[in-house]
């Protein structure tokens, strides 16, 4: 396998500009992750995924943010409109369920800048 | 919100020293620990994870820990310039499968 699949690596864009990140997790694994990452803040967990299905999208910043995941092979996150305060990097992970390995396997990340 | 502390570092050592690297985190309901490794520019990867009291041992890696103290380690030996990165500690909360993570410790091993 491939590992987690993470597009675009690198972004950048104009406030106000709608932004998609994606994201094609490991076949077979149950979960999704989408986590951001600041020097600031440091990895703050988004919105996670079960089979599908957004179970906790408590660490949605706001209502600029949405995360979908329409099949078990693909999920996008989207930011609309951006602000320079979105300049992060951001990771999509993926795992098995727990009782079957906890761990998380990470994407390379999406590195967005906005101007 | 649930919180997970590390000192951000940089810790630096001496090759060949032990390197200890702390975490400490505020919800008594956290069943699982788990440190993961991430080099400058790349994605976090996982080292070790625990969920007794107790050591666990993995190669030049040790995990510890205390839930009475809320307090969960990493001991490196032996510690090597390829392990100077950023460690960061994670804990699962509750019965949830939300994994909060520290904002890392920045290790430095000195050739």
């Amino acid at each position: 396998d491939a590992g987690v699949i993470q597009s675009p690596r690198h972004e950048v864009t104009e406030m106000g500009q709608e932004v998609t990140l994606r994201c094609k997790p490991i076949s077979g694994h149950d979960y999704l992750f989408w986590y951001r990452q600041t020097m600031m803040r440091g990895l703050e967990l988004l919105i996670y995924f079960n089979n599908n299905v957004p179970i906790d999208d408590s660490g949605m910043p706001e209502d600029r943010f949405s995360a979908k995941m329409p099949n078990a092979s693909f999920s996008t996150l989207k930011i609309q409109p951006s602000e320079p305060r979105d300049s992060a990097v951001y990771f999509c992970a993926s795992s098995l369920a727990p009782g079957l390995g906890e761990k998380l396997f990470f994407g390379s990340g999406t590195q967005l800048s906005v101007l | 919100q649930k919180e997970v502390e590390q000192n951000s570092g940089p810790l630096s050592v001496p090759e060949g020293a032990i390197a200890s690297l702390n975490c400490t985190y505020s919800d008594r309901g956290s069943q699982s620990f788990f440190w993961y490794r991430q080099y400058s520019g790349k994605s976090p990867e996982l080292i070790m994870s625990i969920y007794s009291n107790g050591d666990k041992e993995d190669g030049r890696f040790t995990a510890q820990l205390n839930k009475a103290s809320q307090y969960v380690s990493l001991l490196i030996r032996d510690s090597q310039p390829s392990d100077s990165a950023t460690y960061l500690c994670a804990v699962r909360v509750d019965s949830s499968y939300k994994l909060i993570f520290g904002s890392g410790t920045r290790l430095l091993v000195r050739p």
